[in-house]
C-alpha cells in the first residue's frame, strides 16, 4: 500500500520557539493533504487541507498563522508550529490523498511537547 | 450535519471472544466509510473500507464490518481476538466529492489474557 512518512517522530521544543513537521508520501503524488490534531485520548481534529500548489484552507479555530502549512510539491507538506507554547504540546498526524481517490493515507504521528 | 458516532468509548473483551464495536453516522448522501486502528502513539492504519457492492467487507487481521443503511451503522466484528488486538479504534466517513473525512471519537479496546 501506499507510504507516508511523518518525521520527526517525537520533538522536545523550547516554549516561544518554532518546529517543523514533514510529511512526505513515498510512493504516490499527494495532490490533497491533511494535518490533524490529537489530543490524549481523543479523536483526530482536521486542523487544514492542502493542496499542491495552492495555500491551505483551515478548519474553523485553527490559527494560520500558528499552523503555517506549505504544500508546495506532490510528496511533501510541512506544519510549521510558530512560536510554540505549551498548550501546542499535541500529537500530529498527517495524511495524504492522491487525485480524486477518496482514500487517505497516515503518517505515524509527530509526538510534540513544548517545555 | 454530518457526523460519526462511536457510542463505546472503551470495551474489555477476553483474549478468545468475539468483538463488534459500533458506529453510526449521519449523512444525506451516500457514504464512504472507513475503519482504522491506532496503537499508542503511532498513526492510523486501515483495517477496511466500504465504498459500494457487497456490504459484508473483509479487512485485515481477520476483521469486518457489515454496512447496514437502514440502521445508518457500520460495526466492526472479529470472531477471536488477539491480545495485540488492543488498541484505539476509529470509524471514520466521507461522501464522493468531499474533501476531508470525518472521525468518531473512537473505541478503546482492552484485551483480558
Amino acid at each position: 500500500g501506499a507510504v507516508v512518512s511523518q518525521h520527526p517522530s517525537r520533538v522536545i521544543c523550547k516554549s516561544g520557539t518554532s518546529v517543523k513537521i514533514e510529511c512526505r508520501s513515498l510512493d504516490f503524488q499527494a495532490t490533497t493533504m491533511f494535518w490533524y490534531r490529537q489530543f490524549p485520548k481523543k479523536s483526530l481534529m482536521l486542523m487544514a487541507t492542502s493542496n499542491e500548489g495552492s495555500k491551505a484552507t483551515y478548519e474553523q479555530g485553527v490559527e494560520k498563522d500558528k499552523f503555517l502549512i506549505n504544500h508546495a510539491s506532490l510528496t511533501l507538506s510541512t506544519l510549521t508550529v510558530t512560536s510554540a507554547h505549551p498548550e501546542d504540546s499535541s500529537f500530529y498526524i498527517c495524511s495524504a490523498r492522491q487525485g480524486a481517490s477518496t482514500e487517505a493515507f497516515f503518517g505515524q504521528g509527530t509526538r510534540l511537547t513544548v517545555v | 450535519a454530518q457526523s460519526v458516532t462511536q457510542p463505546d468509548i472503551h470495551i474489555t473483551v477476553s483474549e478468545g471472544a468475539s468483538l463488534e464495536l459500533r458506529c453510526n453516522y449521519s449523512y444525506g448522501a451516500t457514504p464512504y466509510l472507513f475503519w482504522y486502528v491506532q496503537s499508542p502513539g503511532q498513526g492510523l492504519q486501515l483495517l477496511l473500507k466500504y465504498f459500494s457492492g457487497d456490504t459484508l467487507v473483509q479487512g485485515i487481521k481477520g476483521f469486518e464490518a457489515e454496512f447496514k443503511r437502514s440502521q445508518s451503522s457500520f460495526n466492526l466484528r472479529k470472531p477471536s481476538v488477539h491480545w495485540s488486538d488492543a488498541a484505539e479504534y476509529f470509524c471514520a466517513v466521507t461522501i464522493q466529492g468531499a474533501q476531508k473525512l470525518v472521525f468518531g471519537q473512537g473505541t478503546r479496546l482492552t484485551i483480558n489474557p
